[in-house]
């Protein structure tokens, strides 16, 4: 899926600070992340719509998203424990709204120490 | 509390049977249900989708029968190939939630 790009695709971390990045090509206005560990179904971190952060859901504080342009999303993690191995998918939808399309990055895959 | 629940949670199926996958939910603000499919090792990618206004909705082998009366919608997979093997994820939305994923279901087609 080279509409989305993400990177890296695969991190692993111990107590190192690292900021994952991702890449939409479509023209959305909506970039999300999610958490996908293993065995469950994604689960939502943040959205963003034209840039605002819309949705914050309960997520420890060491996760920090950042959106720079309507194209790009980082996610800076720092002080990584254990529970955080998972993948993270970047995702965008043409709107805010997610009662349509979402188009899934790659994602990174996420191991900690 | 499970917003949105799914059965089974693994289904095996010979090629050419029908798989049938349920969902059911709470929350009769929901206003769109969608079903994605996962391979292993890939991202979720959308199959299909109904809204309330109908109560069918079919794209080639797949068909989603919704009940908005009693609240389930269920996906089938008529002649199943093995190249459907996949966990799939039903979910449902509303404004206030946004998009809930139910825990998935692990589909197996065995030639």
């Amino acid at each position: 899926n080279t509409k989305i790009t993400q990177s890296p695709r695969y991190l692993i971390l111990g107590r190192a600070n690292k900021s994952l990045e991702c890449e939409q090509h479509l023209g959305h206005n909506a970039m999300y992340w999610y958490k996908q560990s293993a065995e469950k179904p994604p689960e939502l971190m943040f959205l963003y719509n034209l840039k605002q952060l819309i949705r914050n859901e309960t997520v420890p504080s060491r996760f920090i998203p950042e959106c720079p342009d309507s194209s790009k999303l980082l996610l800076h993690i720092s002080a990584v424990d254990p529970e955080d191995s998972a993948v993270y998918f970047c995702a965008s939808s043409q709107g805010q709204f997610s009662n349509e399309r979402l188009f899934f990055g790659h994602g990174t895959k996420l191991s900690v120490l | 509390q499970q917003q949105v629940r799914q059965s089974p949670q693994s289904l095996t199926v010979w090629e050419g049977e029908t798989a049938i996958l349920n969902c059911s939910y709470e929350d009769s603000t929901f206003d769109y249900f969608p079903w994605y499919h996962q391979f292993p090792g890939e991202s979720p990618a959308l199959l299909i989708a109904i809204r309330p206004v109908s109560n069918k909705k079919e794209d080639g082998r797949f068909t989603i029968f919704f009940n908005k009366r009693e609240k389930k919608f269920s996906l089938h997979i008529a002649d199943s190939q093995p190249g459907d093997s996949a966990t799939y994820f039903c979910a449902s939305h509303n404004y206030a939630q946004g998009l809930t994923f139910g825990l998935g279901t692990r589909v197996s087609v065995f030639p």
